[in-house]
Order: structure tokens, then sequence, then C-alpha cells
């Protein structure tokens, strides 16, 4: 059990650019989620995989934002022409869910929009 | 609108002391989890409780489900400064989706 892991850990774009981050959960778990941590605030909820079909959506999600889990195993999340207000910690986790529901964290990756 | 409300948002206080956390809710949960998280890295799950009134305990961390499941608290006897951290409360809501509710956090500092 390797835990789940993200790349890059840091991410520095200027506005306007886009960007794509990836997660790779804990092996055979089948849930995955997406969320968005602002300073000083908890994490709020994105999106969640149920292996490779994406079940729920937050309005958080603008358009600019997509997320994908083509094959049920990694998902990578992409944001089109970045805004300084998408400056956050995007974490990822991952849940078996006949495993307890236990939600496992990612070490995240920090986005800053200049 | 905050579904989960956490307090204190901070607290400073001295090696040895206790201290509570608190999160309440208008809603019921099916689970709530706490998590710790360290700056620049993703929150760590300590517990889940899932049964109402349910108490865990954590070496010196007790943790209490509220009996109508819809607050809990977290308590931390003798603190020592290793404690220092950002506290998450996360509910899970019975839709069975995993999708966690999170509190604001509670940042905890132990001086020695």
């Amino acid at each position: 059990d390797t835990g789940v892991s993200q790349n890059p850990r840091h991410k520095i774009t200027k506005r306007g650019q886009n960007v794509t981050f990836r997660c790779d959960p804990i092996s055979e778990h089948n849930r995955l989620y997406w969320y968005r941590q602002t300073l000083g605030q908890g994490p709020e909820f994105l999106t969640y995989f149920q292996n490779e079909a994406q079940l729920e959506k937050s309005r958080l999600l603008s358009d600019r934002f997509s997320a994908e889990r083509p094959k049920g195993s990694f998902s990578t999340l992409e944001i089109q022409r970045t805004e300084q207000g998408d400056s956050a910690m995007y974490l990822c986790a991952s849940l078996r869910d006949r495993g307890g529901m236990k939600q496992f964290f990612g070490p995240g990756t920090r986005l800053t929009v200049l | 609108t905050q579904l989960l409300e956490q307090s204190p948002q901070f607290l400073s206080i001295q090696e040895g002391e206790n201290l509570t956390v608190y999160c309440n809710s208008s809603s019921v949960f099916s689970s709530l989890q706490w998590y710790r998280q360290e700056p620049g890295e993703g929150p760590v799950l300590l517990v889940t409780v899932v049964t109402g009134g349910e108490v865990k305990k954590l070496k010196r961390l007790t943790f209490q489900f509220g009996d109508a499941r819809k607050d809990s608290s977290l308590h931390i006897t003798a603190a020592q400064p290793g404690d220092t951290g950002l506290y998450l409360c996360a509910g899970e809501r019975p839709s069975n989706t995993g999708k966690l509710i999170f509190g604001q956090g509670t940042t905890l500092q132990v001086k020695p």
C-alpha cells in the first residue's frame, strides 16, 4: 500500500495558462475524490469518480475545470484559463467502498496563479 | 453556508493542558471523521465514528459522536508540542457517496 500520490506537488503559473494535475489513488480503491482547500479553510468537495464514471460535480467546478479517470485508476484535473482565484491546494483522496468508507488523502498540489 | 461549524478556530495552549474541539451541525451524518493536517501536506485520518454516542480513544485523544449524529468532539489530554497542527472534522451525509463535508478546521499550537 503505497498511499495516494499527487503530481506535481507545487505549480506556479501565470493567469490565463492551463494546468493539469495528476492523482494516483491507492490500488484497488474504486472511488476517487478531488477537493480544493484555500488557506485557513477546510477542504471543499469538487468531484468524485466511481471507477471511471464521474458521478458528482460540485457547483464550485466551473466550466474551466475538467476531471477524468479514463481507466478507473489515475485521475487528472485540468484547469483552463487559470485565474488568481484558482490559487489553492488541490487534494485527491481515494477509498474502497467495501472498506468501511475510510478516505485517504494525497499530499496535495499547491497551485499559485500569478 | 457552513454545514459543519468547528470551534474554536485557533487555540494556543501550554504543554500539559487539556483542550476540546467541537464540531456542530444541524444535519445528520452517517459518519464523522477527524483528520490532522500538517502545513503543505494532505489531511491524515485519525478516527472515524459511525454510531450515535460512540466514543473512541487514540492514546491521549478522545473522540465522541453525538447521540443524534449531528455533532462531535475531540478532547486532548495533557497536550504536547507534537500535537501542534490543523485538526479537521469531516462528515459524510447519508447519501453514501463518500463525499466529505469539512469544518473550517482548528489550528492548535502547543507551546513547550
